[in-house]
């Protein structure tokens, strides 16, 4: 089974809202990333957050994360049209990172 | 600089054919994953590789598939014998030393098993 799950699995907003996606994860991490893939630049990384960490910002990203209830979120500000793509959350499970299914973003112009 | 490179981009097979598919990682990254991803799905997990230590190769889904890399070099997927349900895009990705560091991902190859 999957050890990150995010939510909602797909989100549509206009463009300039703020779009909010979940991941919940079952064991104890060391950190969790975020991904971003789109058809025109595949997956790419987009911020990692160590586990005594509990927010961090890149730009017009915030993620937070809750270790005691193993759930981390990532808010996009301000969303454009070009920030519809999959959002996937990734955490470590001993040497492997595992992927959540992703939530589907669509920023509507 | 290059980044990951995977080959062949697409890839039709009949049922029941073999399959190589190929990865370059980025100079210098010594981690390599491959991953599955059917339509519309997030990231399998399949394999690992750290070095030269034993690659995790507790995500493959069964004896068909096996990986390769030679050092820190080039890798290739092997699946025998393909079934339909072997249809999907499989990524490549490699990272610094470890698992714990970002993962930077090729193109895929999109493989349509007939």
């Amino acid at each position: 089974s999957q050890q990150g799950e995010e939510d909602p699995q797909a989100l549509s907003i206009q463009e300039g809202e703020n779009a909010t996606m979940n991941c919940s994860y079952k064991t104890s991490i060391n950190n969790l990333q975020w991904y971003r893939q789109n058809s025109g630049r595949g997956l790419v990384h987009l911020i990692l957050i160590r586990s005594n960490e509990r927010e961090k910002h890149s730009g017009r990203l915030r993620v937070t994360l809750d270790t005691s209830k193993k759930s981390s979120s990532l808010l996009i500000t301000a969303s454009r049209a070009a920030d519809t793509a999959s959002y996937f959350c990734a955490t470590d499970g001993g040497f492997k990172t595992i992927f959540g299914a992703g939530t589907r973003l669509f920023v509507k112009a | 600089g290059a980044g990951v490179s995977q080959s062949p981009s697409n890839k039709v097979t009949e049922k029941g054919k073999d399959v190589e598919l190929r990865c370059d990682p980025i100079s210098g990254h010594t981690a390599l994953y491959w991953y599955r991803q059917r339509l519309g799905q997030g990231l399998e997990f399949l394999i690992y590789f750290q070095g030269n230590s034993a690659p995790d190769k507790s995500g493959l889904p069964s004896d068909r598939f096996s990986a390769e890399r030679t050092g820190e070099s080039v890798s290739t997927l092997t699946i025998q014998r393909t079934q339909q349900e072997d249809s999907a895009v499989y990524l490549c990705a490699s990272s610094l030393a470890g698992p714990y560091n970002e993962q930077f991902f090729g193109p895929g190859t999109r493989l349509t098993v007939l």
